[in-house]
């Protein structure tokens, strides 16, 4: 069965430094994988998507992740995290209609 | 406005007693899902359907029925709903890979 491993149940950076999410996929062939983010008491809202070619995939809010085939991994990053970047990020995979979540990752910006 | 939109947005009910939360779109997509979320356990699809009368499990599908008569609309039935059931259900259509989430429904079973 496929699987997603957020590693991080929770991190906090300080406003302005760099973040770092990580994700790790089960192997399967051509994973579609993707990163979503929630705002309390809010609905999921897509971040960013790889489906194949560029391992770099750029999303909307500054965010970018990185595909490593050779680590099954696809993390998110941002080079400087802002005050309203505080949410709950998943990240996914699916494939022909099955999808799998991890089981996010909270972050906390201080000031 | 394209949108998923769900209702109700919160039910508290009784154990037993059969409900039906209903989704729909209007975005002429094929794929539609259903998903439960409970703290600490990220989302878990319950079912999803590829495209009218087309429907299959996801991970957590004990308890739950589904039907796909239309392409808008995808029920998500509770027969005899339990308190393991209490959580937070979100709709879904799916366009491209890109899932398209609703408001979320946030059902209490007592």
């Amino acid at each position: 069965a496929q699987s997603v491993t957020q590693p991080d149940i929770h991190i906090t950076v300080s406003e302005g430094a760099s973040l770092e999410l990580r994700c790790n996929y089960s192997y399967g062939a051509t994973p579609y994988l993707f990163w979503y983010v929630q705002s309390p008491g809010q609905g999921l809202q897509l971040l960013l998507k790889y489906f194949s070619g560029d391992t770099l995939v750029q999303g909307i809010k500054g965010f970018e992740a990185e595909f490593k085939r050779s680590q099954s991994s696809f993390n998110l990053r941002k080079p400087s995290v802002h005050w309203s970047d505080a949410a709950e990020y998943f990240c996914a995979r699916s494939n022909a209609g099955k999808s799998t979540f991890g089981d996010g990752t909270t972050l906390t910006v201080k000031p | 406005e394209a949108q998923v939109t769900q209702n109700p947005r919160y039910l508290i009910t009784v154990t037993g007693k059969k409900l039906t939360v209903t989704c729909s779109q209007n975005m002429n997509h094929e794929y539609m899902s259903w998903y439960r979320q409970d703290p600490g356990l990220g989302l878990r699809q319950i079912y999803y359907s590829m495209n009218v009368e087309v429907t299959d499990k996801g991970d957590v599908p004990e308890g739950y029925k589904v039907s796909r008569k239309e392409k808008r609309n995808f029920p998500l039935i509770l027969e005899s709903p339990s308190p393991n059931q209490t959580s937070l259900y979100f709709c879904a259509s799916t366009f491209g890979g890109e899932q398209f989430f609703g408001p979320g429904t946030r059902l209490t079973v007592l």
